[in-house]
């Protein structure tokens, strides 16, 4: 059964500061890994998405990494700033049966302080 | 402009008593799916469907229930026998279908609250 992972939980960073989000995975047989924000009682609004014949993914000032063969991903953000503070998810899409299956992690919390 | 909608956004049931949230997608996506989301926990699978008038259980299927009779529209009922349903509920679609995943979009979702 796939498990998703990501630490830290919470994260709070200066404004201007680049930071890194980590995601682990238990099982490389994954076709895709997928980068969500979520705000506040809100839906995930996808950020990124790394088909898994991919390295990464880049929009703006976001880049996401798949490394399948170490079960990591990370998801860049260069020069953060106070709007980006909101849950990063990360989930990995593969096969269930037949049938697609996505698995999410619980998400890190990032506060970016002005 | 193309989406998923979710309503209502809020709801409050008495105990004893089947809800239904509704869940509408206009981006000619074949998959569709319901998940639960509870706070400290990652988006659990509740039910999901590949095309029309088929579904499957995901996860924590028990105490609910769906229908897809629309290629638009994946409706989920909260029955009296979900025993603790007071949740935020997520609707989301996708556009591949079995054994490819696509990219996942997702509506604003529901949040339940039993009295």
């Amino acid at each position: 059964k796939q498990e998703v992972t990501q630490i830290p939980a919470a994260l709070s960073v200066p404004e201007g500061e680049n930071l890194v989000l980590n995601c682990s995975f238990t099982d490389s047989a994954i076709y895709n890994l997928q980068w969500f924000r979520q705000d506040p009682g809100k839906g995930l609004t996808s950020l990124l998405l790394i088909q898994s014949s991919q390295r990464e993914q880049t929009s703006g000032r976001l880049n996401a990494s798949l490394d399948k063969s170490s079960g990591r991903s990370t998801l860049y953000i260069a020069a953060s700033q106070p709007g980006d503070s909101a849950t990063y998810l990360c989930a990995s899409g593969g096969d269930s049966g037949g049938y697609q299956k996505v698995t999410f992690g619980t998400g890190t919390k990032l506060q970016v302080i002005p | 402009d193309g989406g998923i909608t979710q309503s209502p956004k809020y709801l409050f049931r008495k105990e004893g008593q089947n809800v239904t949230l509704s869940c509408e997608q206009n981006l000619n996506h074949d998959a569709m799916y319901w998940y639960r989301q509870d706070p400290g926990q990652g988006l659990r699978l509740i039910y999901y469907s590949q095309i029309v008038n088929d579904f499957q259980k995901g996860d924590i299927a028990e105490g609910y229930s769906v229908s897809r009779e629309k290629k638009e529209s994946f409706p989920l009922t909260v029955t009296s026998a979900q025993k603790n349903p007071t949740a935020f509920y997520l609707c989301a679609s996708t556009t591949r279908g079995q054994r490819r995943t696509g990219e996942l979009f997702f509506g604003e979702g529901s949040r339940l609250t039993v009295l």
